[in-house]
């Protein structure tokens, strides 16, 4: 299958700095990716859909300014976590799918981020 | 995209088969099965998917009913390396620019 990558794994940072996140897809072209949030014992939860050339699409309840996505080129996306607090540590995964298998998406090994 | 109900969680018995059952009644005529898998601290993985016939792949197998209503996923051969959370998600196939709506899934525990 198709892969994706997430830099960094994980990252510690204190309070009220920020944290940039690459997804990248390797072996193929993505003009969308999302990105999804997972708190501990729970499911995962769709933060933004990130458009290459275009503005990212935000869940309600997610806040823009504090989540900066950038889509760049075709296959890379960042997730910039600006001003960090310890409410924001959690499991960030990325996804994309490939056109050529557009039923299926593939999703990024995550990156932890602990917020002291 | 329809709703999906799995249990809670589910043990099995090294070498044998696992069935994880996922019901999902209200699906649509373009609707997708899907299954992926999370195990402990990494990103969901992605298994098979099906729109109405059964499908195997090199890691499982599909069942779905011929009302579409509910589907089993089968590990012909579990091992402790499948132990993780398995989401069952319906979602339309084609639709490129949609996420995927996960649930609490099922977390499946292999035991030696």
């Amino acid at each position: 299958g198709a892969v994706v990558s997430q830099h960094p794994s994980w990252v510690i940072c204190k309070s009220g700095t920020s944290v940039k996140i690459e997804c990248r897809s390797l072996d193929f072209q993505a003009t969308t990716m999302f990105w999804y949030r997972q708190f501990p014992k729970q499911s995962l939860m769709l933060m933004a859909t990130s458009n290459e050339g275009s503005k990212a699409t935000y869940e309600q309840g997610v806040e823009k300014d504090k989540f900066l996505i950038n889509h760049a080129s075709l296959t890379l996306s960042t997730l910039t976590v600006t001003s960090a607090h310890p409410e924001d540590s959690s499991f960030y995964i990325c996804s994309a799918s490939p056109y050529e298998s557009e039923e299926t998406q593939y999703f990024g090994p995550g990156t932890r981020l602990l917020v002291l | 995209d329809a709703k999906t109900t799995q249990p809670t969680s589910m043990d099995c018995a090294e070498g044998r088969a696992a069935n994880l059952p996922c019901n999902h009644s209200t699906i649509s005529g373009n609707e997708y099965v899907y299954w992926y898998r999370q195990i402990h601290s990494q990103g969901p993985q992605y298994i098979i998917h099906g729109l109405k016939n059964n499908e195997t792949n090199e890691m499982a197998s599909l069942i779905i009913t011929e009302d579409r209503k509910s589907s089993t996923l089968i590990l012909p051969h579990a091992t402790l390396r499948d132990t993780a959370v398995y989401y069952c998600i319906v979602r339309v196939g084609d639709n490129y620019g949609q996420n995927f709506v996960f649930g609490p899934g099922t977390r499946l525990s292999v035991l030696p």
